[in-house]
């Protein structure tokens, strides 16, 4: 089955304790992003991987790092989490740039106390 | 910059239509619509691309404006199915490969 998964789906933390969301894909699939959502503010970009090679800032990338060593994987890791990180985040895949849908995973609920 | 959504909420009766417009302050190249029911992630409805391109299926259709930077979402004879939040996400004509989605418009379909 052609799906976007991410784990954890519920964390609670720790303010300044570092943590990795993974994002993996299994459509081969060349775009790979990473969202926020809060309430009343829609999805927020936080980063964004054209492929392998590229990867770039979204909207809000402060205290957000990523990393993109295979086309299949993206993790997002918060090195020092604040509790204004505490937010519902998105792992999104599309076949290639913003031409084409997205997919998105079931989403990972962070709690940053 | 967000995108604009009008209306924030629209709550409709089976079979009654609405529209979800989506304006933005850039320049835009294609503009996205997603649907998210409560509680999963968002699914994709569409793409429309610059040049005016108006698409649907079955009785979702909607609209790309590039000279207004504005796009409209049409819901026809509405569905309970229909009920949840809409989003317009904007990828800007710069050759920019980022979206800016808009805050959301909540639908809800009544029978």
């Amino acid at each position: 089955e052609a799906q976007v998964t991410q784990n954890p789906r519920y964390l609670i933390t720790v303010t300044g304790k570092k943590l990795t969301v993974t994002c993996s894909q299994n459509m081969n699939h060349e775009y790979m992003s990473w969202y926020r959502q809060d309430p009343g503010l829609g999805l927020r970009q936080i980063y964004y991987s054209m492929n392998v090679e590229v990867t770039d800032k979204g909207d809000v990338p402060e205290g957000y790092k990523v990393s993109r060593k295979e086309k299949r994987n993206f993790p997002l890791i918060l090195e020092s989490p604040s509790p204004n990180q505490t937010s519902l985040y998105f792992c999104a895949s599309s076949l290639t740039g913003t031409l084409y849908e997205q997919y998105f995973g079931p989403g990972t609920r962070l709690t940053v106390t | 910059q967000q995108p604009v959504q009008s209306p924030q909420a629209v709550i409709l009766r089976e079979g009654e239509d609405a529209v979800i417009n989506c304006s933005s302050s850039k320049a835009l190249y294609s503009v996205h619509w997603y649907r998210q029911k409560h509680g999963e992630a968002p699914v994709f409805l569409m793409i429309l691309l610059k040049g005016g391109e108006q698409k649907g299926h079955d009785k979702i259709s909607a609209s790309f404006n590039e000279k207004k930077q504005q796009s409209s979402l049409y819901l026809t004879a509405s569905q309970l199915s229909y009920s949840g939040t809409y989003f317009c996400g904007t990828v800007p004509d710069n050759y920019g490969q980022n979206f800016v989605f808009g805050p959301g418009t909540r639908l809800s379909v009544l029978p």
